[in-house]
């Protein structure tokens, strides 16, 4: 089985500085690792994933995340928050070695960046 | 534009009755899902078809029947509405592939059963 943990439900950050939003995950191989970010009334979109190779990755509107296999986390990061980054961000994986289509999301967090 | 577009945007029905949702994707993608996002914003799958061919099947009441006439296309038919059927519902597609292919989202139909 696969899962998602994304441990805060909300997370406030002061315009212009770094923001983190946490996830950690479980699966039984190796992890194909995504983030989503979901605006109000919107559909989910796609900012970035981890697949193999470099453990930091980078995605759209400066977003990052780096891959920590040891403490099986998948942490969001952007170096400088913007008010328009405030929307609700998830977390998902995929086990890479089950050769299953289901993505499975974590419960979400919504990010406030507070001018 | 490129898109997965879901049809209607908005639903808003009585118990018992009969309804559908429409989605069609022009990305050229083999396989498609259906997504339930609760009032909670709890995201959990549904169905997903690959090449017309139902792959997965989450524990959903048989109330929920979907039917893929082609790979761009994925409907979702609801029987029976019930107040529980109340949500938010997705439709997205992907590409099948070894390299872990994002999921392309619609902007999701919001039902309502009063």
């Amino acid at each position: 089985a696969q899962s998602v943990a994304q441990p805060e439900d909300q997370v406030n950050v002061a315009e212009g500085n770094p923001l983190t939003v946490k996830c950690t995950y479980s699966v039984s191989g190796n992890p194909y690792l995504f983030w989503y970010v979901q605006y109000p009334n919107r559909g989910l979109q796609f900012l970035l994933k981890y697949i193999t190779g470099d453990n930091l990755v980078k995605g759209s509107y400066g977003f990052e995340a780096e891959f920590n296999k040891s403490q099986t986390s998948f942490h969001l990061k952007k170096p400088s928050a913007l008010v328009s980054d405030s929307a609700l961000y998830f977390c998902a994986v995929r086990d890479a070695g089950a050769g299953s289509y289901q993505l499975t999301f974590g419960k979400g967090t919504k990010l406030s960046v507070i001018p | 534009d490129t898109a997965v577009s879901q049809t209607p945007k908005y639903l808003v029905t009585q118990m018992g009755n009969d309804k559908s949702i429409k989605c069609e994707q022009n990305l050229g993608h083999d396989t498609m899902y259906w997504y339930k996002q609760d009032s909670k914003k709890f995201l959990k799958i549904m169905f997903s078809y690959n090449n017309k061919e139902l792959i997965i099947n989450e524990t959903v009441p048989n109330r929920f029947s979907p039917k893929s006439p082609d790979k761009a296309h994925l409907n979702l038919h609801i029987n029976s509405l019930e107040l529980g059927d109340s949500a938010v519902y997705f439709c997205a597609s992907s590409q099948k592939g070894p390299q872990g292919s994002p999921l392309h989202f619609g902007n999701g139909t919001r039902l309502t059963v009063t």
